[in-house]
């Protein structure tokens, strides 16, 4: 069955420093990849996706993932975090059929 | 219109009452979505409606119907509910090609 990864449950940044969100794929064939982002109590804000093409791919809010076939990786990366950058971030796939399928989440901490 | 407007924002309904979710979007897709969503966890996803008929419900008790008038409206009917059914309940919309999910900013249902 298909399936989404995200092995961090809870992440803590400095603001102005880096962030890297790990998400893993199963499943033998390349699937369309997403990451969301939901502020508490809201409804998820698309931030990219990758079907094909280019591995990299540029989101809104400076957000930046990149499709690892290799490591069946999709892992979202921002160069500098801002306090408004703090929320719950998934991963989600869809293999081909109606069927987006989300990971457990990543919640994000941002600290001064 | 790029949105999902989902209606009411909040909902609070005794066990033996009956009420309804409504979803609009005009953005011509013709998949629509019902997910449920608990508090720290991911959306789950409910039913799926492609071209007004029903393709996936994916074992939901029965106590939740959904129906799709149009291929812009989507509503759930809600009667008989659990304490255990209070959660934020999503709707999203897609092209058939699963190349993109918009989602509402849902509904959030206590049961009382």
């Amino acid at each position: 069955a298909q399936s989404v990864t995200q092995p961090d449950i809870h992440i803590t940044v400095s603001e102005g420093a880096s962030l890297e969100l790990r998400c893993n794929y199963s499943y033998g064939a390349t699937p369309y990849l997403f990451w969301y982002v939901q502020s508490p109590g809201q409804g998820l804000q698309l931030l990219l996706k990758y079907f094909s093409g280019d591995t990299l791919v540029q989101g809104i809010k400076g957000f930046e993932a990149e499709f690892k076939r290799s490591q069946s990786s999709f892992n979202l990366r921002k160069p500098s975090v801002h306090w408004s950058d703090a929320a719950e971030y998934f991963c989600a796939v869809v293999y081909g059929n109606e069927k987006l399928t989300f990971g457990t989440g990543t919640r994000l901490t941002i600290i001064p | 219109d790029t949105e999902v407007t989902q209606t009411p924002k909040h909902l609070v309904m005794g066990m033996t009452n009956k009420k309804s979710l409504k979803c609009e979007q005009h953005m011509g897709h013709r998949a629509m979505y019902w997910y449920k969503q608990k508090a720290k966890k991911p959306p789950e996803l409910m039913f799926v409606y492609s071209y007004e008929k029903l393709s996936i419900n994916e074992s939901v008790p029965s106590r939740f119907s959904p129906e799709c008038p149009n291929s812009s409206l989507l509503n759930l009917h809600l009667h008989a509910l659990q304490p255990e059914d209070s959660a934020l309940y999503l709707c999203a919309s897609s092209p058939t090609n699963g190349q993109g999910y918009t989602f509402g900013s849902g509904t959030r249902l206590t049961v009382v």
